[in-house]
């Protein structure tokens, strides 16, 4: 157990939709990512936070947003949903702001869109 | 945009054996890190590497960087059944954005 908690396991809807996913990071780490897997584009970044504001930006499209709340845990939303956002989304924590040190993955949600 | 070139896609080999696989990418980059992801699991971090000749082992697996020539190796020494999994290679570019490779299925054979 990574101790990264991610909330729903599985969620499936309809095109045009928005869901939330969320994420608790391991107990006292400040930083939260976020993940996409899919077959067509393999893993790719989508964003991370620290300490609750945005410290980086990967390939996150504009209907999808985060944010990271004071008590740490954070949430993707994803809005007008098409049936290529279909995919693994991970979230991870680390201890520190930056990529320096060992990342933490939760289990992942995956998404169905139908 | 950052590319991240891994080979071999997929890897089969025997129980014993060594083997290398290998990271290459596009762009200047000194932070460097490998994942091991189970067959319908999430991903597990391997090593962060974040300096030129950094070198990192643990157990039957060991990682370099040579900044200079934009590579990276995850070496596999002797390996057992234990060790399949896809394994991918990321590399975090100065904006701290984050690109993977497209990872290396590797099975182990008895």
């Amino acid at each position: 157990d990574s101790g990264v908690t991610q909330t729903p396991k599985h969620l499936i809807t309809a095109t045009g939709q928005r869901v939330t996913l969320r994420c608790s990071p391991r107990s006292g780490d400040l930083s939260v990512y976020w993940y996409q897997q899919s077959l067509d584009q393999g893993l790719q970044f989508l964003i991370q936070y620290y300490n609750g504001e945005e410290r980086a930006k990967g390939n996150i499209l504009e209907r999808f947003s985060a944010q990271q709340f004071p008590d740490l845990h954070s949430e993707l939303n994803l809005s007008s949903l098409e049936l290529g956002d279909s995919a693994l989304y991970f979230c991870a924590s680390s201890a520190q702001e930056y990529f320096a040190n060992i990342q933490y993955f939760g289990a992942g949600t995956r998404l169905s869109v139908l | 945009e950052l590319k991240v070139e891994q080979n071999p896609l997929f890897l089969s080999m025997q129980e014993g054996k060594n083997y290398t696989i290998y990271c290459n990418y596009s762009t200047t980059s000194d932070r460097l890190y490998w994942y091991r992801q189970d067959p319908g699991k999430s991903l597990e971090s391997l090593f962060v590497l974040l300096s030129n000749g950094a070198v990192k082992q643990e157990g039957r697996l060991m990682a370099s960087l040579d900044t200079k020539a934009r590579l990276s190796t995850l070496h596999i020494t002797a390996a057992v059944h234990d060790l399949s999994a896809t394994y991918f290679c990321a590399v975090a570019n100065t904006g701290n954005q984050f690109y993977f490779g497209t990872g290396t299925s590797l099975t182990v054979i008895p």
